[in-house]
């Protein structure tokens, strides 16, 4: 079984400073991918990005990056310059990376807000 | 390239009746699967169809069921509608193979 812990509820941040949403998890799989995911207050989830268990790399799409630590099993997601638009609820979630294996198991999520 | 797109985005019924969403896939993506949304138990796994079969499930009563058309789109029913059946229900499509889902705006459920 896999499970995702976010323990940080929600977080307030000022604009332009740098911050960090913690996730931890724990699976079995030897081969898994991990996400992140944004859910403003209009209820989409927009992806932001992916780490492959396999990659030695850290991921960065423009102003996000994943802290990836393998052994401690933490994939923690680096917002920088942050901006009032980034004020949502973010996701931790993963999966297998299984062939059919499309179930994403999610964290409890971390609000964000960005004050001015 | 359009986004996964689902309908209606609101819906009110009451309990003891059915309800049917709908989400149409990112062009090209096969694999469609479905989550529910709540504030007490967060995003579930509900199913997921790739080709027309259901290919994974998660843990809901069979009141929930769904389908998938040759075309890719999905609905997913939900029959003898309970207060807790109330939630935000969130489509997601990927590629074969591909890592990534990509959601939908979601539909709004609300059971009175």
């Amino acid at each position: 079984a896999q499970k995702i812990t976010q323990t940080q509820p929600g977080m307030f941040v000022q604009e332009k400073e740098a911050v960090t949403l913690d996730c931890t998890y724990d699976t079995s799989d030897q081969s898994y991918g991990l996400f992140w995911y944004k859910q403003p207050s209009s209820g989409e989830m927009i992806f932001l990005i992916y780490q492959g268990s396999y990659d030695e790399q850290n991921a960065t799409e423009g102003r996000y990056s994943l802290n990836f630590q393998k052994a401690r099993k933490s994939a923690n997601l680096v917002i920088s310059a942050s901006q009032l638009g980034d004020s949502a609820m973010y996701f931790c979630a993963m999966r297998p990376l299984i062939q059919g294996a499309q179930k994403l198991v999610f964290g409890q999520g971390t609000r964000l807000t960005i004050n001015p | 390239k359009a986004g996964v797109t689902q309908t209606p985005r609101y819906l009110i019924k009451t309990r003891g009746q059915q309800v049917t969403l709908s989400c149409s896939p990112i062009s090209g993506h096969r694999s469609v699967s479905w989550y529910q949304q709540t504030p007490g138990q967060g995003l579930q796994f509900l199913f997921e169809y790739f080709s027309e079969t259901q290919r994974n499930k998660g843990n809901f009563p069979g009141r929930f069921s769904g389908r998938q058309f040759s075309n890719s789109r999905s609905e997913m029913n939900v029959s003898t509608l309970e207060l807790g059946d109330s939630a935000l229900y969130l489509c997601a499509s990927s590629s074969q193979g591909a890592d990534t889902q990509y959601f939908g705006p979601g539909t709004r459920l609300t059971v009175l």
